[in-house]
């Protein structure tokens, strides 16, 4: 079993729509949540990160952790065809050995049409 | 300011051969990473270092070297390529020590194919 699941998709939604992105892990020490975009043919880039159990919001962004049920979603409002990239989850420890390393989901391809 | 930089972009190998990917950082930052990112698997962590001189194991280290000699540098090394080494390699770099979450800075990536 991976530590971190994440579909895959591809998903593809209306301009306008509202996107729910999901990742589910399995390892309690990961304390500090992560989600990055990737654009077809470049690195990915940070969008949003979340340390406690709640919401986080950033203009049309939205992160929610549960850390009871170990599942963090993303959620986009107002799509527009520009959000069209790969979404990837990324969790990480607090310390120790794995200090500063990140443990990546799939990633998630979402398509935004006009 | 560059930001995080590889060199080649794109590359072909054929198996047993050797190569050597540069990844270059002008933000002053103490660790950097090398990734590989393939179809469903996400991106996995091969090597990383905390600073110059030093380096460390990943995920999947197994068939790479690394070296970071300088701090603005990081370089992976493949001694006796593979296909199953195909794949698009990322760099990466972060600043702060003692914030784990500090964002990691990614470069455009290397596409590797080996026949």
């Amino acid at each position: 079993q991976k530590e971190v699941e994440q579909d895959p998709g591809p998903l593809s939604v209306p301009e306008g729509a509202i996107v729910s992105l999901n990742c589910t892990y399995s390892n309690s020490a990961f304390q500090y949540f992560m989600w990055y975009r990737q654009y077809s043919r470049k690195g990915p880039e940070l969008l949003m990160y979340t340390y406690s159990s709640g919401n986080k919001e950033d203009g049309r962004f939205t992160a929610q952790v549960d850390k009871s049920s170990k599942y963090i979603s993303l959620f986009i409002r107002d799509s527009q065809p520009s959000d069209s990239a790969t979404y990837l989850c990324a969790l990480t420890n607090a310390g120790g050995t794995s200090y500063g390393k990140l443990t990546f989901g799939q990633g998630t391809i979402l398509t935004v049409h006009p | 300011n560059a930001g995080v930089t590889q060199t080649p972009k794109f590359r072909v190998l054929k198996t047993g051969q050797s190569m050597t990917l540069l990844c270059a950082q002008d933000m002053n930052h103490e660790y950097m990473y090398w990734y590989r990112q393939d179809p469903g698997m996400g991106l996995r962590l091969i090597h990383y270092s905390v600073g110059e001189g030093t380096t460390a194991k990943g995920e999947v280290p197994d068939g790479y070297n690394v070296s970071r000699l300088k701090k603005q540098n990081f370089l992976l090394g493949l001694e006796s390529a593979a296909p199953s080494q195909t794949s698009v390699y990322f760099c990466a770099s972060s600043y702060i020590r003692g914030r784990v979450s500090d964002t990691q800075y990614f470069g455009p990536g290397t596409r590797l194919t080996v026949l």
